[in-house]
């Protein structure tokens, strides 16, 4: 299958800062990249949808100026959790598609903020 | 909001089919089945998707019912490595944006 990665496996950062997270497709171009929340125990909340060249679409109660998306490139994605608080701390997972493909996900970012 | 419903939790012996059933009784004529699991601390991985037929892979069969209304993951021969949450998920072909619902957590027992 395609291979998608996020850059890095797990991050621990304060109180405050921002982190950013990469989500690139390795060997196919990713019209389309998706960005999932997951906490201890639950399943994979949907935070947003984002196509090369334009603004993300983010689910209700995801706050856009907190959780920027950027999708420059047909093969890279980013998530930046601005500000981030203890209550941000959580896996965070990419999924790419493309060029008819299945959705593939990357094997996530564990986030840690003190 | 998931529109499958699937047991949360199942036990199989080591070398015995593992049979996971998924109830997706409002699904449309055009909406897929799609079967993907989560192994601990990793991203989710493709399994199997299906319309109508019953499909095969690699991984696993897929049984749909006539109706379509529910169908059954076989994982043929479980090995401890199967031990994951599985998900069972009803989209629109084409439409990637897929939602998860609880899943379930299967286990494999040596």
């Amino acid at each position: 299958g395609a291979v998608v990665s996020q850059h890095p496996s797990w991050v621990i950062c304060k109180s405050g800062t921002s982190v950013k997270i990469e989500c690139r497709s390795l060997d196919f171009q990713a019209t389309t990249m998706f960005w999932y929340r997951q906490f201890p125990k639950q399943s994979l909340m949907l935070m947003a949808t984002s196509n090369e060249g334009s603004k993300a679409t983010y689910e209700q109660g995801v706050e856009k100026d907190k959780f920027l998306i950027n999708h420059a490139s047909l093969t890279l994605s980013t998530l930046t959790v601005t500000s981030a608080h203890p209550e941000d701390s959580s896996f965070y997972i990419c999924s790419a598609t493309g060029q008819g493909l299945l959705p593939y996900f990357g094997p996530g970012t564990r986030l840690t903020v003190t | 909001d998931a529109k499958t419903t699937q047991p949360p939790s199942m036990d199989c012996a080591e070398g015995r089919a593992a049979n996971l059933p998924c109830n997706h009784s409002t699904i449309s004529g055009n909406e897929y089945v799609y079967w993907y699991r989560q192994i601990h601390s990793q991203g989710p991985q493709y399994i199997i998707h299906g319309l109508k037929n019953n499909e095969t892979n690699e991984m696993a069969s897929l049984i749909i019912t006539e109706d379509r209304k529910s169908s059954t993951l076989i994982l043929p021969h479980a090995t401890l490595r199967d031990t994951a949450v599985y998900y069972c998920i009803q989209i629109n072909f084409g439409n990637e944006k897929l939602t998860f619902g609880t899943g379930t957590r299967l286990t494999i027992i040596p």
